[in-house]
């Protein structure tokens, strides 16, 4: 299986400011064929189910704010809230859907400072 | 609206049995493959089984292979997971989701707010 690791496991930021979220594959997530990371963010608040962000590494899901972004390729990922807002608050996971079985992180806490 | 709702889950003895359902609207269910994600208490996300479709395929993780089944009644609009021999590891709360497009190899973009299953003597 591959393996998703991010970093940091949580995080305070300041409203406003910067968050950013790493997130390494065991392996490499690229599809040659395509040239696509199969790479995806994901956002899940307290006592509700995961909510997709962004998909293909970079391509953010339909309404979701463009605040968010991810970059990276390889093995390498991120995820940034550019201008960190209360309602951010959440978990956040990377998930790898390259193999089967899909594999995600272990989540990282995004707090308020 | 797309909707998924899930029912079945409940508490039950080690070695016992258990069949989660998920009930699809607001979509073309027989179009997109779906997967069943457990997440234990406090803990993150853990993918369990997929199955396309059609329903001809079927993948599991590791540790539930020989012991769970996924299947689809399309005529229904109904996703199940058969659980047989629990163990007190799958304790979690069990969500249905949809794949985005028709390939279990693809991101899940609609979730179901999930049924817990304990187990536990």
């Amino acid at each position: 299986d591959i393996v998703m690791t991010q970093s940091p496991d949580s995080l305070a930021v300041s409203l406003g400011e910067r968050a950013t979220i790493n997130c390494k594959s065991s392996q490499s997530v690229l599809y040659s064929s395509n040239n696509k990371h199969y790479l995806a963010w994901y956002q899940q608040k307290p006592r509700q189910p995961p909510k997709l962000l962004i998909y293909w590494a970079s391509t953010r899901e339909s309404g979701v704010p463009d605040r968010f972004s991810g970059s990276g390729s390889g093995t390498d990922f991120t995820l940034t809230i550019s201008s960190l807002q209360a309602e951010d608050v959440a978990v956040y996971y990377c998930q790898q859907y390259y193999n089967i079985p899909p594999t995600f992180g272990q989540g990282t806490k995004v707090e308020i400072k | 609206e797309v909707q998924l709702l899930e029912s079945g889950g409940g508490l039950v003895q080690p070695g016992g049995s258990l069949r989660l359902s998920c009930a699809a609207s607001g979509f073309t269910f027989s179009s997109y493959a779906m997967s069943w994600v457990r997440q234990a208490p406090g803990k993150g996300l853990e993918w369990v089984s997929g199955i396309i479709g059609s329903g001809d395929r079927d993948y599991y993780a590791n540790s539930v292979k020989g012991r769970f089944t996924i299947s689809r009644d399309n005529s229904k609009n109904t996703l199940h997971l058969q659980m047989n021999n629990l163990r007190a590891e799958d304790t979690a709360v069990y969500s249905c989701a949809k794949s985005r497009v028709g390939s279990v190899y693809d991101v899940l973009d609609i979730w179901g707010q999930g049924t817990m299953v304990t187990v536990s003597s």
